[in-house]
C-alpha cells in the first residue's frame, strides 16, 4: 500500500538553531513529494516539492527538503529556526490511482522556543 | 494568478440540518477539485474529488455528497448533519498540468 509516514507527532527546536521534520514514504514508481505548512485554523500552504532532478530542493521562507530515494526518505529542513516557523507541518506524495491524488502523513507540529 | 475561495469561514448548525460547503477557484481553466477533511487539526481526509463538471469521484461512503455545476465552482452538502461531521473541510485545486495541489481557506463545521 502507498503510503507517507511522519513518525514525530511534534519536534521542539531552539530559535537560530537548525531544524529537521522528518518524512518517509512507500509508493510504487518515482515518487512526487511535497511538503505544506499549516497555521492555526488555515488552509495548507505549499512550501517545496521534488519531482526530479537535485535531490536537494529549496522552497518557501528559507526551507529545503533533501530526497534520499536509498532511504525513501523526504526530510525537511531549516539552517535556522524561527519562532514563526512554529506550525504544523505536511508531507504528501502524489499517487495514481483513476487521477491524480495526494497521499498525506499525519502532521508535525513544530514548536520553535524563544 | 489563481486564486480559491470557500464559504462560509466558520459555520455552526444543529444535528439534522442541512449543509452546503462552497468552493471556487479563479484564473484557471479545468481544474480537478479535491475536497478533504481535516479532525482535530491533524490528519487530511479526501472525501472527493472532481476532474471535471458533474463528474465526482467518493473516496468513503458517508453522509456527505459533492457537486459539480460550474467548471470552477465545487459544493459540499448533506442533508442531515451529524455530530461526526463537525471538522475543518478544506478544498484544494489543481492544474491539469501541474504536479502541486493548491488549498483553499477551509470552512471551520460545528455540528451540536
Amino acid at each position: 500500500a502507498q503510503s507517507v509516514a511522519q513518525p514525530e507527532d511534534q519536534v521542539n527546536v531552539a530559535e537560530g538553531n537548525p531544524l529537521t521534520v522528518k518524512c518517509t514514504y512507500s509508493v510504487s514508481g518515482n515518487p512526487y513529494l511535497f511538503w505544506y505548512v499549516q497555521y492555526p485554523n488555515r488552509g495548507l500552504q505549499f512550501l517545496l516539492k521534488y519531482i526530479t532532478g537535485d535531490n536537494l530542493v529549496k522552497g518557501s521562507y528559507g526551507f529545503e527538503a533533501e530526497f534520499n530515494k536509498s532511504q525513501t526518505s523526504f526530510h525537511l529542513k531549516k539552517p535556522s529556526a524561527l519562532v514563526s516557523d512554529s506550525a504544523l507541518y505536511f508531507c504528501a506524495v502524489r499517487v495514481h490511482s483513476g487521477t491524480y491524488k495526494y497521499i498525506f502523513g499525519t502532521g508535525t507540529r513544530l514548536k520553535v522556543l524563544a | 494568478s489563481q486564486t480559491i475561495h470557500q464559504w462560509p469561514a466558520t459555520l455552526v448548525q444543529p444535528v439534522g440540518s442541512p449543509l452546503s460547503l462552497e468552493c471556487t477557484v479563479e484564473g484557471t481553466s479545468n481544474p480537478n477539485l479535491y475536497w478533504y477533511r481535516q479532525a482535530a487539526g491533524r490528519g487530511l481526509q479526501l472525501l472527493f474529488y472532481s476532474v471535471g463538471i458533474g463528474q465526482i469521484s467518493s473516496e468513503v461512503p458517508q453522509n456527505l455528497s459533492a457537486s459539480r455545476p460550474q467548471d470552477r465552482q465545487f459544493i459540499l452538502s448533506s442533508k442531515k448533519l451529524l455530530l461526526s461531521d463537525s471538522g475543518f473541510y478544506l478544498c484544494a485545486w489543481r492544474g491539469q498540468s501541474q504536479e502541486t495541489q493548491y488549498f483553499g481557506p477551509g470552512t471551520r463545521l460545528l455540528v451540536l
